[in-house]
């Protein structure tokens, strides 16, 4: 079952803030944050290992709540970049340690001028 | 530089025909998946290989099938059993271990004629 990310789209000004949340019905052993341009391949952002344990990729940053099997994305002072759909990859915890990633519907973000 | 090759970039497919996507990577990586990308669905898994000679069904393997004879090429072949085939088709590649992010190749774009 794949995990639920909300918002689903969320339209920003460039310098706001942003918080993408991803959701699983199942016991987590990581989150990885992806961010896809159009047309392109998904872009590793960042990955969490740990309950939460926050992450940090310049003015992008990441939680992990692995008690309620749930991550946020935050991004801070958004640029032009920033713009793309961004995925959370849930890997389930099958007695151990999974390579296997299910991945949430996306959230698109665009940032304007 | 290391990466992942997918090609080719468009292929158009007859009905009832079948047709084989190509990934290969230098990135020495152990793990290779395939996913297929629909608008407004995310990324969904078909297969998945953590070694050579060894694979895995994922999600939504019906109508494909997949072979890893070398830990460098994991093809794809969309059967004519592949009712809807017409999608986005992501390869990915990582390190075993379940504590590295996924490396994305550039994708095929698969239409049905």
């Amino acid at each position: 079952q794949q995990p639920v990310q909300s918002p689903q789209a969320v339209i920003l000004r460039e310098g706001e803030d942003a918080v993408i949340n991803c959701s699983s019905s199942k016991a987590l052993y990581s989150v990885h944050w992806y961010r896809q341009k159009h047309g392109e391949a998904p872009v590793f952002l960042m990955i969490l290992l740990k309950g939460g344990e926050q992450k940090g990729h310049e003015k992008i940053s990441a939680s992990f709540n692995e008690k309620k099997q749930q991550s946020s994305l935050y991004l801070t002072a958004s640029q032009l970049s920033y713009s793309g759909t961004y995925f959370c990859g849930t890997g389930v915890a099958y007695g151990g340690a999974t390579n296997k990633l299910i991945f949430g519907t996306g959230t698109l973000l665009a940032v304007q001028p | 530089d290391g990466g992942i090759t997918q090609s080719p970039k468009y292929l158009f497919r007859k009905e009832g025909q079948n047709v084989t996507l190509s990934c290969e990577q230098n990135l020495n990586h152990d793990a290779m998946y395939w996913y297929r990308q629909d608008p407004g669905q995310g990324l969904r898994l078909i297969y998945y290989s953590q070694i050579v000679n060894d694979f895995q069904k994922g999600d939504i393997a019906e109508g494909y099938s997949v072979s890893r004879e070398k830990k460098e090429s994991f093809p794809l072949t969309v059967t004519s059993a592949q009712k809807n085939p017409t999608a986005f088709y992501l390869c990915a590649s990582t390190q075993t271990g379940g504590r590295y992010g996924y490396t994305f190749g550039s994708g095929t774009r698969l239409t049905v004629v």
